[in-house]
């Protein structure tokens, strides 16, 4: 069975810090994706890493695909509020064909204004 | 809005009963998955239909069903309900089969409440 751990599990920051989740397994993945949930809503897709050794940035996020293709982290520069939300990895298994994605149980991050 | 739907939105019901939740995919997608989100497991996958057909089963019940009809919407059906099922059932949808060849899109999930 494929495991993704995160952590920390809980976050809260002051607004303008920066911080950097992670997302570990001893499995080798295909690719990793990162979602964001906010309460009462469905995961939204925040970025795709495939390749090991990966660095995707989207505004003040910056995604990386570990080397092995068995880890990933999140770094958030000069958090914000509209931050706040469940962060969860997923990842696609490397063995080809059709099969859900695996998910950490999140991230949960509060930025206090 | 990822173009997903999914409903209801909220159902409650009691334990022994029999609901069925729906769940209509974005135009084009082929690939619908189910997943189950409580608070202790987590986001957990339970089934995968690709262009109507079956293709992949995670941590799903026996008293869980699913399937997939010609128009592509989904239905997942679950039965004899236990306290334990309350949870957010979401679907998500796909262009692709395989979940490594693409992204999820999610819908906004049905919270079901068995009492």
């Amino acid at each position: 069975t494929q495991l993704l751990e995160q952590s920390p599990q809980f976050l809260s920051i002051q607004e303008g810090e920066n911080l950097t989740v992670y997302c570990n397994s001893s499995s080798v993945f295909s690719s990793l994706q990162w979602y964001r949930q906010e309460p009462g809503e469905g995961p939204v897709l925040l970025v795709t890493v495939v390749t090991g050794g990966e660095v995707k940035k989207l505004k003040r996020l910056t995604f990386q695909f570990g080397d092995a293709r068995k880890d990933s982290s999140l770094h958030i520069t000069a958090a914000q509020p509209g931050d706040t939300g469940l962060y969860l990895c997923a990842g696609a298994s490397s063995g080809g064909g059709a099969d859900g994605l695996t998910f950490g149980k999140g991230t949960h991050l509060i930025i206090q204004p | 809005d990822s173009g997903v739907t999914q409903t209801p939105k909220h159902l409650i019901t009691a334990t022994g009963q029999r609901v069925t939740l729906r769940c209509s995919p974005r135009s084009g997608d082929l690939s619908v998955y189910w997943y189950q989100q409580s608070l202790d497991q987590g986001l957990q996958f339970l089934i995968q239909y690709y262009n109507g057909e079956e293709r992949a089963k995670g941590n799903i019940l026996e008293r869980f069903s699913a399937q997939q009809f010609p128009d592509l919407h989904s239905e997942l059906n679950l039965s004899s309900l236990e306290l334990g099922d309350s949870a957010l059932y979401f679907c998500a949808s796909s262009p692709f089969m395989a979940a490594a060849s693409y992204e999820q899109y999610f819908g906004p999930g049905t919270r079901l409440t068995v009492t």
